[in-house]
This record gives C-alpha cells, structure tokens and sequence, in this order.
C-alpha cells in the first residue's frame, strides 16, 4: 500500500527562523517519484518539486531544500529565513511509475509565519 | 498562474442537482486529473485522462463522471448531489508521455451543495 504521512498539522514560526516540514512515505514500488505542492490561502495549488527514486540528491532553491532520504523514506522539506509569504499549506505526494498512476497525498502541514 | 483553466470557480446548487465543471489544460498538455479536497478527507484523486482515454481512477463515485474532449479539455459531471460532495474540485494537467511529469493545477472549482 502507498501512503504519505505529514505528522505536522500546524507550525508556527516567527519571521526569519529556518522551518522543516516532515514527509514520510511508504512504498513497495522501487521506481516513484515525491513532489511538494504549496498551497497558500488563495487556495490554488503550486508546483514546488519533483524528485524520483533513484536521484537522492538533496536540492536547493532559493531558500527552498529538500532532503530526501531513501533509507528512512522520507522527504523532507526546509524553508529558510522564513517570510510571511510563505504561509500556506505545503503537500507533500507520491506517485508510483507503474500503470495505475495515482497520486497520493498527505493531509498537508499548514505553516503560519507571523511577523 | 499554472496555464491551467478551471471554471466555474464557484458554483452553490442544491442537493439533487447536476453540475458540470470544466477545465482547460495547458497547452501542449496530454493528461488531465480530477481531484476532491475538502476538509475531512483531504486531496483525493478522482480520475485521469490521456489524450481522450481514461488511464487511471481513483475514489470517484458512481455519480460522478468524467471526460475528455478531442481539443483536450475536459468535464467533470457530478449529479444527483448530496450535502457531502461540497468540495474544492480541482483539474491539474501534465505532459505525461513516458515519464511522469510534475501536474499543474488550475485554481479550483469550490461547489457548495445546499
């Protein structure tokens, strides 16, 4: 079975402190791909990252990274020097290669980052 | 703005009723997926389709239905409504050819079934 689990349901930071939102996922499949969505309080849901099975490099962008890590199956995601527009509720998905391609998503980690 | 267009972006009807939600995916785009979010359940994936074929369904029920059209655009049909189907329904469409490809999602389409 897949599964997607975002244990956070709510954080709360103050501006400029460094946040790390948790992803683990469950998989049988060898070949999927992770992704991160933001979705802030305009409701509409925006791309942030794309990652397969096999690239466990970690990437940064901006003040964006994510560090995935196969062997504690989790996907984790880092926002520094957090900003007030960064508030939103941050998805974290999994998708397997095979035919029946569902994305499968986690119940979202809504972060608020006050002034 | 993803490129993806959904409308209407919101729509009250009563329960019983049919609805229609259209959306338009980006240009160049092959695959088109349905989702529900609403607060209990989350996001859930509805259906998809590829350049006109249906290529995987998840938790649509029986009153729901989906197409595509030729030109790619495609319908999501909810009938028979009932006060649990108020949701965000979101369209997200993708390349899709051989490798999986990151989806872009329009804005939703809120539904409110009174």
């Amino acid at each position: 079975a897949q599964k997607v689990t975002q244990a956070q349901t709510e954080i709360s930071v103050v501006e400029k402190e460094d946040v790390t939102l948790d992803c683990v996922y469950e998989t049988r499949d060898t070949t999927y791909y992770l992704f991160w969505y933001k979705q802030p309080p305009s409701g509409e849901l925006v791309f942030l990252i794309r990652r397969n099975s096999f690239d466990e490099q970690n990437e940064i962008s901006g003040r964006y990274s994510w560090n995935f890590q196969k062997s504690t199956s989790s996907f984790n995601f880092t926002i520094t020097a957090s900003q007030v527009v960064d508030s939103a509720v941050y998805f974290c998905a999994l998708i397997n290669a095979g035919n029946n391609r569902k994305l499968i998503w986690g119940l979202g980690t809504s972060l608020a980052v006050n002034p | 703005d993803s490129g993806v267009t959904q409308t209407p972006k919101h729509l009250i009807t009563a329960t019983g009723q049919r609805v229609t939600l259209r959306c338009s995916p980006r240009s160049g785009d092959l695959s088109v997926y349905w989702y529900q979010q609403s607060l209990d359940q989350g996001l859930q994936f509805l259906i998809q389709y590829y350049n006109g074929e249906e290529r995987a369904k998840g938790n649509i029920l029986e009153r729901f239905s989906a197409q595509q059209f030729p030109d790619l655009h495609s319908e999501l049909n909810l009938s028979s409504l009932e006060l649990g189907d108020s949701a965000l329904y979101f369209c997200a469409s993708s390349v899709e050819q051989g490798a999986i490809t990151e989806a872009f999602f329009g804005q939703g389409t809120r539904l409110t079934v009174v």
